[in-house]
């Protein structure tokens, strides 16, 4: 079957722009993370979604970043006024509650590149 | 706050030599451990995880990790890496809580010489 997919694969964008970044996760995972992946930061958790809801954005960096998901599936996530720091790999997970735990299934990642 | 540590940033072996990859974390309660790896141009996958039970856990690829609580360990190791072998691998923790979100530790870039 499908793994997971994102959408593009790179972005380079210049200071200031907004950019979207999706995400279309395993389908019937019902939850969904957001990570960023950065040379100076490693691998940073942002937000995760179960359903459509997001109980916790603690990683999210800034105001200028949100995400929503939409219909259980596809997420979107969005930088405003974008700035270098911003440069990074992006990467999103999903995967299917069952029990305690489950194993988060990675999609290829967005790099983006702000000018 | 949990944090993961790996001691070794850059690993150089040569082919058949022996593996083993430092990972420690820091929380007290009950812990979910983690070890994937990025291959070259490839995205992250799971290689081995412990959840409860054997603390001895085998993975893919011939992989193994030993959870030691003790010591807030899960080293990952195999006895006889191949070129294949050449990837970043990232030890991670999850508290199992509500989220269940990966906490990474830096990964280690390990380079297997032909």
């Amino acid at each position: 079957g499908a793994g997971v997919s994102q959408s593009p694969s790179n972005k380079v964008t210049e200071k200031g722009k907004d950019v979207e970044l999706r995400c279309d996760p395993i389908s019937g995972h019902t939850a969904l993370y957001w990570y960023r992946q950065s040379l100076g930061q490693g691998l940073e958790f942002l937000i995760y979604f179960q359903g459509n809801s997001a109980p916790d954005k603690s990683g999210l960096p800034s105001d200028r970043f949100s995400a929503e998901r939409t219909g259980g599936s596809v997420s979107t996530l969005t930088i405003q006024r974008t700035q270098q720091e911003d440069s990074a790999v992006y990467l999103c997970a999903s995967s299917a509650p069952s029990g305690s735990v489950d194993e988060q299934f990675f999609g290829p990642g967005t790099r983006l590149t702000v000018l | 706050a949990q944090s993961v540590s790996q001691h070794n940033h850059h690993v150089i072996l040569s082919e058949a030599a022996s593996l083993e990859l430092g990972c420690n974390y820091s929380y007290g309660g009950t812990v979910n451990l983690f070890w994937y790896v990025q291959y070259p141009g490839q995205h992250l996958q799971l290689l081995l995880k412990y959840f409860s039970g054997d603390p001895l856990v085998k993975g893919i690829k011939g992989f193994e990790a030993e959870f030691i609580k003790s010591k807030f360990s899960f080293n990952l190791r195999k006895p006889s890496v191949q070129w294949s072998d050449t990837a970043e691998y990232f030890c991670a923790v999850t508290s199992g809580g509500a989220t269940n979100k990966l906490i990474f530790g830096t990964g280690t870039l390990l380079a297997v010489q032909p």
